[in-house]
């Protein structure tokens, strides 16, 4: 079955250090998402992908990079991690740009120290 | 601005029928998404609605009025399991989904 895996599951790290969550997924699906997911707020955009070589800032892309280098992954940097970043970080994909039926991984729980 | 309102926590009795409201106000309409949300878990998928009207999914159904910027999600049959945290999203004009904050169900027996 297809699926959309994100690694590692939890991690804690310290300010200032830069931390790459990967994602990755087996739908052959050209659109890829990052999200965050805090409490009290819906879950906000980080940078999106509509293909190979094709990354897009979201809402809240400031001390974030994303890379697609094929079409299964889309890794999250944070150059230099805060302790703003901490949050759950998920990870979406659609088989179209216009589809709002998103698959998503099990998510990646980050603390910033 | 782009805003999706929806309550933060419910609670009903297993068996029951409970509606969760959202009513967004968006740039742009392409569609209203509910994801069911169970804790620790990700977001699945439960229903799109596009047109005004009702759709109806089994024990869940979805319901839109574009005028009112309104939809209700409607759960029937209330089981334990339904405990979970419903997410409502509406695709804006760039078709960038804009998220509410999400609604707590909590079922007791």
């Amino acid at each position: 079955d297809a699926e959309i895996t994100q690694s590692p599951r939890h991690k804690i790290t310290e300010t200032g250090r830069q931390v790459t969550l990967a994602c990755h997924q087996t739908w052959n699906h050209n659109n890829m998402f990052w999200y965050r997911q805090d409490l009290g707020h819906g879950l906000r955009l980080i940078h999106y992908s509509y293909g190979v070589q094709d990354t897009n800032k979201g809402e809240v892309s400031d001390g974030y990079s994303v890379s697609r280098s094929n079409t299964e992954d889309l890794p999250l940097t944070l150059e230099s991690a805060a302790s703003s970043q901490t949050s759950v970080y998920f990870c979406a994909s659609s088989e179209t740009p216009e589809s709002g039926e998103l698959f998503f991984g099990e998510g990646s729980r980050l603390t910033v120290l | 601005g782009q805003n999706i309102d929806q309550p933060t926590e419910m609670t009903a009795t297993e068996g029951a029928i409970v509606q969760i409201n959202c009513t967004y106000q968006t740039s742009g309409f392409n569609g209203l998404f509910w994801y069911q949300q169970h804790a620790g878990e990700a977001p699945t998928f439960l229903s799109y609605n596009v047109l005004d009207g009702l759709e109806e999914k089994g024990r869940f159904s979805s319901f839109l009025s574009r005028s009112k910027g309104y939809s209700y999600l409607l759960l029937k049959e209330l089981q334990m399991k339904d405990s979970a945290s419903y997410l409502c999203a509406v695709m804006d004009s760039n078709y960038q989904l804009i998220w509410g904050a999400g609604t707590k169900l909590i079922i007791k027996p």
